[in-house]
């Protein structure tokens, strides 16, 4: 199975500063015919599940704040939040879809400093 | 507007079984694939089991094969993980969730644009 890691496990961040969340897969889940890299980004909540953030790497999910944005290739990916919000208190999950079994990272809580 | 409830969840003893469904709403339901995701504390997210648009492919994380058994009822707008030879460690959270986008009716991608609220399974004597 293809091992997940994220980096930090937890971070505090001023509100409206910048909060960057690192995944690194254990190997490449990029595509190369197609060119996509298949990776996913989810936010959970306490209490509620997982909400999509951003797949194929980069994509948006409809709704989320632009705030959020992802990028990386290959085995090294991050998860930017450019301007953090009270809202965005949460533990923020990367995902590979590239081979089943499809696997998630352990989970990186981010809090308000 | 999408929606997945899971139900089914309960406390049952070792060795034993439970059926979980979870009714879909909101969609076409027959044109995406669906998953069971569970979550623990000490595990974090796993990926059980998967079924196709169609329902005639079924795909599962190695954790889950053997006893656990995915099944859908297009009609019905249902999935199912039947889950037999419970174990102290199969106590989680269990998530339906449904595949972003349709791949065709045999495959599936894996990553979730929807998730129900879950359903607490506790195996314990």
């Amino acid at each position: 199975d293809i091992v997940m890691t994220q980096s930090p496990d937890s971070l505090a961040v001023s509100l409206g500063e910048r909060a960057t969340i690192n995944c690194k897969s254990s190997q490449s889940i990029l595509y190369t015919s197609n060119k996509r890299n298949y990776f996913a980004w989810y936010q959970q909540k306490p209490g509620q599940p997982p909400k999509l953030l951003i797949y194929w790497a980069s994509t948006r999910e409809s709704g989320v704040p632009d705030r959020f944005s992802g990028s990386g290739s290959g085995t090294d990916f991050t998860l930017t939040i450019s301007s953090l919000q009270a809202e965005d208190v949460a533990v923020y999950y990367c995902q590979q879809y590239y081979t089943s079994p499809g696997t998630f990272g352990q989970g990186t809580k981010v809090e308000i400093k | 507007e999408v929606q997945l409830l899971e139900s089914g969840g309960a406390l049952v003893q070792p060795g034993g079984s439970l059926r979980l469904s979870c009714a879909a709403s909101g969609f076409t339901f027959g044109r995406y694939a669906m998953s069971w995701v569970r979550q623990t504390p000490q595990r974090g997210l796993e990926w059980l089991a998967a079924v196709s648009g169609s329902g005639n492919s079924t795909y599962y994380a190695n954790s889950a094969k053997g006893r656990f058994t995915i099944s859908r009822d297009i009609p019905k707008n249902t999935v199912f993980l039947q889950m037999t030879s419970l174990r102290s460690e199969d106590t989680a959270i269990y998530y339906c969730a449904k595949d972003r986008a349709p791949l065709d009716n045999e495959n599936f991608y894996g990553y979730f644009d929807s998730w129900g609220p879950g359903t607490l399974v506790s195996v314990s004597s």
